[in-house]
């Protein structure tokens, strides 16, 4: 069974300091790997993916990711964190046809 | 949140009473979602359809119902049946539930039953 794990509930930095939110996941194929942002009773919105290629995967508001396989994980991260990235990340993987299977959720807070 | 509308944003009810959630897409995609969101708990999928009169459960489909009619909406119910009803609900549409496609969420309903 496929399954994707969030070790950390919180992370706390400071701003101007790079960020790391992991994930790590279990799949028996190849894996599809997402990260969502959620900000407070709102939607998630999708700030990128690794479907196949280069492990270094860029996307939405200056975060990137990094897909490694022999370690299983997909951690998100961003060179110079904003107060403004404060919010619930979540990881997401899923193989063929299936749904997302999301983690438990990551909250970033981010301090001036 | 674009192309994907939810309504109401908050909603409450009795307990015992059936209550019909609304998502529409105009993205023009076939599959549709929805989760449930519980503090802690991240996202559980309740069920999804990858095209019009054809729907799966997911893995927390005990007390719901779903229909899809058209394309472009796919109505909740979550009937008096559910045990614990409360909590905030996401649909999500994709261009197909096949792997690779990334989902798009509306704003949320966050249901309330007393």
């Amino acid at each position: 069974a496929q399954s994707v794990a969030q070790p950390e509930d919180q992370v706390n930095v400071a701003e101007g300091n790079p960020l790391t939110v992991k994930c790590t996941y279990s799949v028996s194929g190849n894996p599809y790997l997402f990260w969502y942002v959620q900000y407070p009773n709102r939607g998630l919105q999708f700030l990128l993916k690794y479907i196949t290629g280069d492990n270094l995967v860029k996307g939405s508001y200056g975060f990137e990711a990094e897909f490694n396989k022999s370690q299983t994980s997909f951690h998100l991260k961003k060179p110079s964190a904003l107060v403004s990235d404060s919010a619930l990340y979540f990881c997401a993987v899923n193989q063929a046809g299936t749904a997302l299977i999301f983690g438990k959720g990551t909250t970033l807070s981010v301090s001036s | 949140d674009g192309g994907i509308t939810q309504s109401p944003k908050y909603l409450f009810r009795k307990e015992g009473q059936n209550v019909t959630l609304s998502c529409e897409q105009n993205l023009n995609h076939d599959a549709m979602y929805w989760y449930r969101q519980d503090p802690g708990q991240g996202l559980r999928l309740i069920y999804y359809s990858q095209i019009v009169n054809d729907f799966q459960k997911g893995d927390i489909a005990e007390g719901y119902s779903v229909s899809r009619e058209k394309k472009e909406s796919f109505p909740l119910t979550v009937t008096s049946a559910q045990k614990n009803p409360t909590a905030f609900y996401l649909c999500a549409s994709s261009i197909s539930v096949h792997s690779g496609y990334e989902q798009y969420f509306g704003p949320g309903t966050r249901l309330t039953v007393t």
